[in-house]
C-alpha cells in the first residue's frame, strides 16, 4: 500500500507566478489535510478536505490560497502571484474513513518544498 | 484557540544520555499525539494518548499524559544516533491538528 505522495518534492518559483502543489492520499483514505512548516517551526493547519468538498478552510490565507480534492485526481493547493513570504514547506496528509476523522492517526507525505525567488 | 506550548526548543544531549521533552496548554486536551520529524523528512506518527494519567512505552520512549490531560511528556532513555530529529506534540481540535513548536534532539558529536 503506497504511502501518501505528493509532487513536486521541490518546486522553485519567481515572484508572481503560480504554484500547484500535488497529493495523492493513501488508498482507502477520504479525508486530506494540508499543512505548512516554516524553518525551526511546528506544521501549521491550512485546510482539510474530502471528496469534493472543503470542510475546513480557516487556515488558509484568505487571498491567492485555494484547494480542491476533485472526485477523481489528487488534491491541489494552489498559490497564486507567489511572494517570498510563501516559501515554505507544504505537507499533505490523510486519514481513513473508518472510525471518522476526529481520532484517527494522520499519515504524511513527502512534503514539498516550496522556493519563492 | 487552542494552543500547546512545547519546550525546550533544543536539546544536545552526548549519545546514552536521556533526552525529555514537554508540552503544555492552558486549556484541557481532549487527546495529545506525539510525532517524530528526522532531518528534511516529514512527520511521522509515534503514539496517541487520550486517558487521564495515561503511560504507554516504546522500547526506549515513554509517552506520558498528565492527570488533568493539560500536559504531556515524552522521554527517550539512553539516547542513540537513530534518534536525531525534532520531536513535536500535537493536539487534535476538530479536524485540525495543532502542533507544539517542537524540540530538536542533537546528539554532541
Amino acid at each position: 500500500n503506497a504511502g501518501v505522495m505528493q509532487n513536486p518534492r521541490h518546486l522553485v518559483r519567481r515572484r508572481g507566478q503560480e504554484a500547484r502543489l500535488r497529493c495523492s492520499p493513501m488508498k482507502g483514505h477520504s479525508h486530506v489535510y494540508w499543512y505548512r512548516q516554516l524553518p525551526e517551526e511546528g506544521l501549521k493547519f491550512m485546510v482539510y478536505l474530502q471528496k469534493e468538498n472543503i470542510i475546513d478552510e480557516s487556515g488558509m490565507p484568505k487571498e491567492r490560497f485555494s484547494a480542491e480534492f476533485p472526485k477523481e485526481g489528487p488534491s491541489i493547493l494552489r498559490i497564486q502571484q507567489v511572494v517570498r513570504g510563501d516559501s515554505a514547506a507544504y505537507f499533505c496528509a490523510s486519514s481513513p474513513d473508518q472510525g471518522g476523522p476526529s481520532y484517527n492517526e494522520q499519515f504524511f507525505g513527502p512534503g514539498t518544498r516550496l522556493t519563492v525567488l | 484557540g487552542q494552543q500547546v506550548m512545547q519546550i525546550p526548543q533544543y536539546q544536545h544531549v552526548q549519545e546514552g544520555e536521556d533526552f525529555t521533552t514537554y508540552c503544555n496548554s492552558s486549556t484541557t486536551l481532549s487527546n495529545i499525539q506525539w510525532y517524530k520529524q528526522r532531518p528534511g523528512g516529514h512527520p511521522v506518527f509515534l503514539i496517541q494518548l487520550v486517558k487521564s494519567g495515561e503511560v504507554k512505552k516504546q522500547k526506549r520512549l515513554t509517552f506520558q499524559f498528565g492527570e488533568a490531560k493539560k500536559n504531556s511528556s515524552l522521554h527517550i532513555t539512553a539516547t542513540q544516533t537513530t534518534d536525531v530529529g525534532t520531536y513535536f506534540c500535537a493536539c487534535r481540535s476538530n479536524y485540525q491538528l495543532i502542533w507544539g513548536a517542537g524540540t530538536k534532539l542533537i546528539i554532541k558529536p
